[in-house]
């Protein structure tokens, strides 16, 4: 049973528009949500985290909404670019673990 | 500069045979982690470890061993009880283990290909 789920597993946008990366989760308890960028035969890299007492938290074009009521969250990315093509990974962690959890991921693709 | 070290970055292996892959970082965190990709699937959890000489079963320990000898080092072993372990092994390592955002940082990865 997947407690972090990324429903879209691609997503293609044009380059200089935004791209929106939806993520759901289930646990009530998680306190902290982050989002990790891949790139093919690379390990993951840390891209923005959010705290469950906020709805925002922005770093340059990255921006993370979250909607606790909903038990949602979304990355932001404006404007898109072609180096932003890459797999984004949703995690989620507390409830009483401090190991993350991952959804499936969603690839992301910039045209030029 | 600091960061996470994994050996070797691809790998074949015959069916029965065990593989150990290689887990170092300098960046003098606690906690570190295995996981498996496989495509579709995300990142899943094999083993992890909070302290030296202590370590925890994740969601998919079956076939696989862990040692943590050393601050610095957790290989993992495929064994050959593992029925599907072609995949892409990644190693994470993170500062605390229990406060705050618990941002890991991963290191590059090594592909495993059983022939």
């Amino acid at each position: 049973d997947q407690q972090v789920k990324q429903n879209s597993p691609s997503l293609s946008v044009q380059e200089g528009r935004i791209s929106i990366l939806n993520c759901d989760y289930t646990n009530s308890m998680f306190d902290y949500f982050l989002w990790y960028k891949k790139y093919p035969a690379e390990g993951p890299t840390f891209l923005i985290s959010i705290s469950s007492i906020k709805d925002k938290n922005e770093d340059g074009r990255f921006t993370v909404f979250l909607n606790k009521s909903a038990k949602h969250l979304s990355l932001h990315i404006v404007p898109s670019q072609p180096g932003d093509s890459a797999v984004y990974f949703c995690a989620a962690k507390g409830g009483g673990s401090y190991i993350p959890t991952f959804g499936r991921g969603t690839s992301l693709i910039v045209h030029p | 500069d600091g960061g996470i070290t994994q050996s070797p970055k691809y790998l074949f292996r015959k069916e029965g045979q065990n593989v150990t892959l290689s887990c170092e970082q300098n960046l003098n965190h606690d906690a570190m982690y295995w996981y498996r990709q496989d495509p579709g699937q995300g990142l899943r959890l094999i083993y992890y470890s909070q302290i030296v000489n202590d370590f925890q079963k994740g969601d998919i320990a079956e076939g696989y061993s862990v040692s943590r000898e050393k601050k610095e080092s957790f290989p993992l072993t495929v064994t050959s009880a593992q029925k599907n372990p072609t995949a892409f092994y990644l190693c994470a390592s993170s500062k605390y283990g229990g406060s705050g955002a618990n941002v890991l940082t991963f290191g590059a990865g090594s592909r495993l290909t059983v022939l």
